[in-house]
């Protein structure tokens, strides 16, 4: 299948720093989609994002569509202990159905 | 406002016993998934349905079945499990396949295989 590669794979931060993420792909995408996963729970969406070029926000959380349709990236301002969890990046293929990538595990120190 | 229900939460079963999982979602959606969660993998589509009595394979469909016998519910088969099929595994709707109303996932099933 189409791989998401997403970097990087864990990121150990203070209180208050900011996070960037990225999700690449040898494939064009129609589709980026950014979901964040707590302890003991599925999935949930973040942004989703549809254009080459669209920038969106969601909170502190803002999200950019590669302009190559390959990328995209995930940006928190201002982290907070509850932004722990894992983000994954994920495409829709043909048939309605969800890739991910392999995720990023986010570990925020008060 | 229960969204997606998965049962059990949790189970232990001996390799070569079989099992299903049981998927429900209040929603009315059309489409249901199912995926595992491997360390490191990210998650990866076992079998999913766009309808009532259709299903179709994902990127892992070997060692499952599954069955959309009511537009409410899909459930997962393993016939004969074994300890490579030991991860979490999610079930997942949405209303339409675009992704612009988004996946709602369960909160999963953790299974292992001894």
């Amino acid at each position: 299948g189409q791989q998401l590669n997403q970097s990087p794979q864990s990121m150990f931060i203070q209180e208050g720093e900011d996070v960037s993420m990225n999700c690449t792909s040898s494939s064009i995408f129609n589709t980026w989609l950014w979901y964040k996963q707590e302890p003991g729970e599925g999935p949930v969406l973040l942004i989703a994002l549809y254009k080459a070029g669209e920038l969106t926000s969601n909170g502190r959380l803002t999200a950019q569509f590669g302009i190559t349709r390959k990328d995209s990236f995930l940006n928190i301002s201002a982290s907070i202990p509850s932004d722990v969890g894992i983000y994954f990046c994920a495409h829709l293929t043909s048939g309605s159905r969800l890739t991910f990538g392999e995720g990023t595990q986010l570990t925020v120190n008060p | 406002n229960a969204g997606v229900t998965q049962t059990p939460k949790f189970r232990v079963l001996k390799t070569g016993q079989s099992m299903t999982l049981l998927c429900a979602q209040d929603m009315n959606h059309e489409y249901m998934y199912w995926y595992r969660q491997d360390p490191g993998m990210g998650l990866r589509l076992i079998h999913y349905s766009v309808g009532e009595g259709t299903t179709a394979k994902g990127e892992v469909p070997d060692g499952y079945n599954v069955s959309r016998l009511k537009k409410q519910n899909f459930l997962l088969g393993l016939e004969s499990a074994a300890p490579s099929q030991t991860s979490v595994y999610f079930c997942a709707s949405s209303k339409t396949g675009t992704g612009s109303y988004g996946y709602t996932f369960g909160s999963g099933t953790r299974l292992t295989v001894v």
